[in-house]
């Protein structure tokens, strides 16, 4: 059975500071991995979708790494700012299991001004 | 990408009663999912939603607790049953497919019941 961890649970950093979040899974046959920002009390707002033969994708001041042999991705947010604090999920969609995601605890951010 | 809303965004329920919860999709998706979140929780995944066909549940949730509609590509819904305080959560709503793996979610539906 898949699982996803997250560490840390939370973080705190100040503004303009660079931000790296964890996510690990146990099971490497991924068809793919997404990271996702939920604001309290809100949806989920997808981020980066990485596929499984891909190592990163960026998206502006977003940047994930997959490494799947080793069953970890990594989010890097480049010169945090206030409104980046949020709750950061990982999901793995497993290679035989349809569309199905299985999420991580999450990482609440919060950025200082 | 896929635009997802779900009506109510929020609702205040009594014990015993039930609640559906609609999730509308502005495109022709593949899939549709519904998960909930249980506070200060991750999400889980309680059902895939299965066009014109009985959905399919994941351990732990039942079609009697949790009966799920989906007419079309496009509409789902979920009701939850015979409500306990155990069922404030939010329930989410997404779909994937219509040539991206992205799979997008809903605002959300939170629910509490008392």
């Amino acid at each position: 059975k898949q699982e996803v961890t997250q560490i840390p649970a939370a973080l705190s950093v100040p503004e303009g500071e660079n931000l790296v979040l964890n996510c690990s899974f146990t099971d490497s046959a991924i068809y793919n991995l997404q990271w996702f920002r939920q604001d309290p009390g809100k949806g989920l707002t997808s981020l980066l979708l990485i596929q499984s033969s891909q190592r990163e994708q960026t998206s502006g001041r977003l940047n994930a790494s997959l490494d799947k042999s080793s069953g970890r991705s990594t989010l890097y947010i480049a010169a945090s700012q206030p409104g980046d604090s949020a709750t950061y999920l990982c999901a793995v969609r497993p290679a035989a299991a349809g569309n199905k995601l299985t999420f991580g605890g999450g990482t609440r951010v919060l950025v200082k001004p | 990408s896929a635009v997802i809303s779900q009506k109510p965004s929020r609702d205040i329920c009594q014990r015993g009663t039930s609640l559906t919860i609609q999730c509308q999709v502005d495109s022709q998706v593949t899939m549709m999912f519904w998960y909930r979140q249980q506070p200060g929780q991750s999400l889980t995944l309680i059902a895939t939603a299965n066009q014109g066909s009985e959905a399919t549940y994941e351990s732990g949730f039942v079609i009697d607790k949790f009966p799920i509609s989906r007419p079309n590509l496009t509409f789902s819904t979920l009701t939850v049953s015979n409500m306990s305080p155990e069922d404030s959560s939010i329930y989410l709503c997404s779909a994937s497919g219509g040539g991206t793996d992205t799979q997008y979610f809903g605002p959300g539906t939170r629910l509490t019941v008392l």
